[in-house]
């Protein structure tokens, strides 16, 4: 079955540095993945679309250049949170469609989710 | 915009019994597609079951069955026999084509359930 590799799992960082978290498919080719957010005990909130070679479609409220995302194949995707601050800890988790698997109803695969924490 | 409701924040249940968890949602389209995952405590989410909208026959998973009703904007999942390993947050979800190639997954707020031994 389709996988999604998501690392770290988790990360700690110091506020003000920067963290690169990365999504791969493993198996398939993903023109589009998915970046969310996650509060504890929360929905998952879609911030992000990314499409290989193209740029990524931020939705509203999300600051683009607080959270850089580049998808240079398609087998990877990756979320940078610059400048981090300890308000951008949360859980972080991608998700990625087939690129052969286009029908909607095929659903998403996930990634294992990256826990960031800010001190 | 799409929405989709989940009312039931928790939901406790004894092993081998059955739960069903409620979810409804809104949009004016006609082609959709709705899912609920499953989120354990690992965090990894998983695909329970899916529905096509256009579809009226009810989805069945092994012990997950849906009962969609389109009118209604209802789809709602039961859990049968549960097990202990069924404990997790689930999430309702709605999908809708934003263009011919590029769908949006919209989720609820999410539902725990905690099987009891």
């Amino acid at each position: 079955g389709a996988v999604v590799s998501q690392h770290p799992s988790w990360v700690i960082c110091k506020s003000g540095t920067s963290v690169k978290i990365e999504c791969r498919s493993l198996d398939f080719q993903a023109t589009t993945m998915f970046w969310y957010r996650q509060f504890p005990k929360q929905s998952l909130m879609l911030m992000a679309t990314s499409n290989e070679g193209s740029k990524a479609t931020y939705e509203q409220g999300v600051e683009k250049d607080k959270f850089l995302i580049n998808h240079a194949s398609l087998t990877l995707s990756t979320l940078t949170v610059t400048s981090a601050h300890p308000e951008d800890s949360s859980f972080y988790i991608c998700s990625a469609r087939d690129r052969l698997r286009q029908r909607a109803n095929y659903g998403y695969t996930f990634g294992s989710g990256t826990r960031l924490t800010v001190v | 915009a799409q929405t989709v409701t989940q009312s039931q924040p928790e939901m406790s249940v004894q092993e081998a019994e059955t739960v069903t968890l409620s979810c409804t949602y809104d949009t004016s389209e006609n082609n959709y597609y709705l899912f609920w995952y499953k989120q354990p405590p690992s965090r990894q989410m998983i695909l329970v079951i899916r529905q096509e909208a256009y579809k009226q026959q009810n989805a069945t998973e092994n012990r997950f069955s849906v009962n969609f009703q389109k009118a209604a904007k209802s789809f709602s999942l039961k859990i049968s026999d549960s097990q202990l390993g069924d404990t997790a947050m689930y999430f309702c979800a709605f999908m809708t084509p934003r263009s011919s190639n590029d769908y949006k997954l919209s989720f609820g707020a999410g539902t725990t359930v905690t099987v009891r031994a």
